[in-house]
């Protein structure tokens, strides 16, 4: 079976500076992982996603993550938070491949706030 | 990036009545779409997962009597609560899966049941 796990439900930063939402998972086989931003009443939105191939992942808006197989980990990061990446923000898994393609399991995800 | 779209957004009902959501691609077919639900401050808990043209799978401890899934075009999903009851309030979300690429969500609907 597969999980998410988020550290730290909120994270607080002031704008300009960096910002570091923490994933961690487990999952039988090689994973894809995605990164989504839920803004308050609204669907998700893919920031990134990792498949295969090169372990450091681009995404829309500045965002990037890493996926650490050694450390079972795919952290975002944005090197200067603007007021408008407020959101919530979800780390997901999926198996690749087999029944449950496309399906996801999400972590409980982590409220980032920006201060002025 | 594919759109897919879901409707309504918000939705308020009595208790005891039925509501319908449903979830479109729009730009291409989906022969897999996912039900989603997320309680207030929670993250999303897959419900079922709706394949065209047959029935659904339901999540451990997801009344299928309850949450109706019918997935009768390639680019048409809909969930309908039955019997609603206030304890179903939440905010219901859809995914469709495109082959090769991944899941793109709707916009979420709002239910509230007074």
């Amino acid at each position: 079976a597969q999980s998410v796990t988020q550290l730290g439900s909120h994270v607080s930063v002031s704008e300009g500076a960096l910002v570091l939402l923490r994933c961690n998972y487990s999952s039988s086989v090689p994973p894809y992982l995605f990164w989504y931003v839920q803004y308050p009443n609204q669907g998700l939105q893919l920031l990134l996603k990792y498949t295969t191939g090169a372990t450091l992942v681009k995404g829309i808006n500045g965002f990037e993550a890493e996926f650490k197989k050694s450390e079972t980990s795919f952290h975002l990061t944005k090197p200067s938070a603007h007021m408008s990446d407020a959101a919530e923000y979800f780390c997901a898994v999926n198996d690749a491949g087999g029944t449950s393609y496309g399906k996801l399991t999400f972590g409980q995800g982590t409220i980032l706030t920006v201060h002025p | 990036g594919a759109v897919v779209s879901q409707h309504p957004s918000r939705v308020i009902c009595k208790s005891g009545t039925s509501v319908k959501i449903e979830c479109r691609s729009l730009d291409f077919q989906a022969t897999t779409m996912f039900w989603y639900r997320q309680f207030p401050k929670q993250s999303l808990m897959l419900m079922a997962t709706s394949n065209e043209g047959s029935k659904a799978t339901y999540e451990q401890g997801v009344e299928k009597d309850k949450f109706l899934i019918n997935h009768a075009s390639l680019t048409l999903s809909t969930l309908t609560v039955t019997s609603a009851h206030p304890e179903d309030s939440s905010f219901y979300i859809c995914s469709a899966f495109r082959v090769n690429t991944e899941a793109f969500f709707g916009q979420g609907t709002r239910l509230t049941v007074v």
